[in-house]
């Protein structure tokens, strides 16, 4: 009963650095999302996905890339790592259009 | 953008009390969804709300959808300690697309034993 696993749990970087957050669920599910959570300000949508092979934008996409790998596989790219990009990253799955199980996520600190 | 109002934003309660908890917002929206979640770990969701006016329990939680689209409310009945934890409500299923849904900032919920 995996459900939805995030790595790395942890990840501090460099301000400059590249990173891919990786994301994986085990329950056949058609939608996948990656959202930020920054203290006080509830979860942001960054991408989503809604069916494999397709990706769309969300409320904050401004300095990440996505890959739908397959069905099961959802990742998330810093391509040039700031630090406002510092926060905890929420992975989620759904068979619905809504948001319905979320991984423990990544806490990534960019210096 | 879109702003979801929680309040209150934070609460502590006795064990054994009712709890009462409410999300607005200045927009219609068609799908209200309640989330929990623990500290160190990602929000599990509760309840999903389709239809206005809707009441919907899960155990000692009931959430109901408003009647104009625009609120929601959570109510926690004879709440224990595993109830800490901080609720968001979350909207979708407006003009501005049917997977981005906005989330609020947050109930905190602390329970003294």
């Amino acid at each position: 009963n995996a459900g939805v696993t995030q790595t790395p749990k942890f990840q501090v970087l460099k301000t400059g650095q590249s990173m891919t957050l990786q994301c994986a669920q085990d329950m056949n599910h058609n939608s996948m999302y990656w959202y930020r959570q920054d203290p006080g300000m509830g979860l942001r949508l960054i991408y989503y996905s809604a069916s494999e092979g397709t990706t769309d934008k969300g409320e904050v996409p401004n300095g990440y890339n996505v890959s739908r790998l397959n069905k099961r596989e959802f990742s998330l790219r810093l391509e040039s790592a700031a630090p406002s990009q510092t926060s905890v990253y929420f992975c989620a799955s759904s068979e619905l259009a809504q948001p319905q199980h979320f991984g423990d996520g990544t806490r990534l600190s960019i210096l | 953008g879109q702003q979801l109002n929680q309040s209150p934003q934070s609460m502590f309660i006795q064990e054994g009390e009712d709890v009462s908890m409410n999300c607005t917002s200045s927009s219609i929206f068609n799908t209200w969804l309640w989330y929990k979640q623990e500290p160190g770990e990602g929000p599990v969701l509760l309840i999903a709300l389709y239809k206005a006016g809707e009441l919907t329990s899960n155990g000692r939680l009931t959430a109901q959808f408003g009647i104009t689209r625009k609120d929601s409310f959570l109510n926690i009945s004879a709440s224990i300690p595993s109830d800490v934890g901080i609720y968001f409500c979350a909207v979708g299923g407006s003009t501005s697309g049917t997977y981005k849904y906005i989330f609020g900032t947050g109930t905190r919920l602390k329970v003294l034993a």
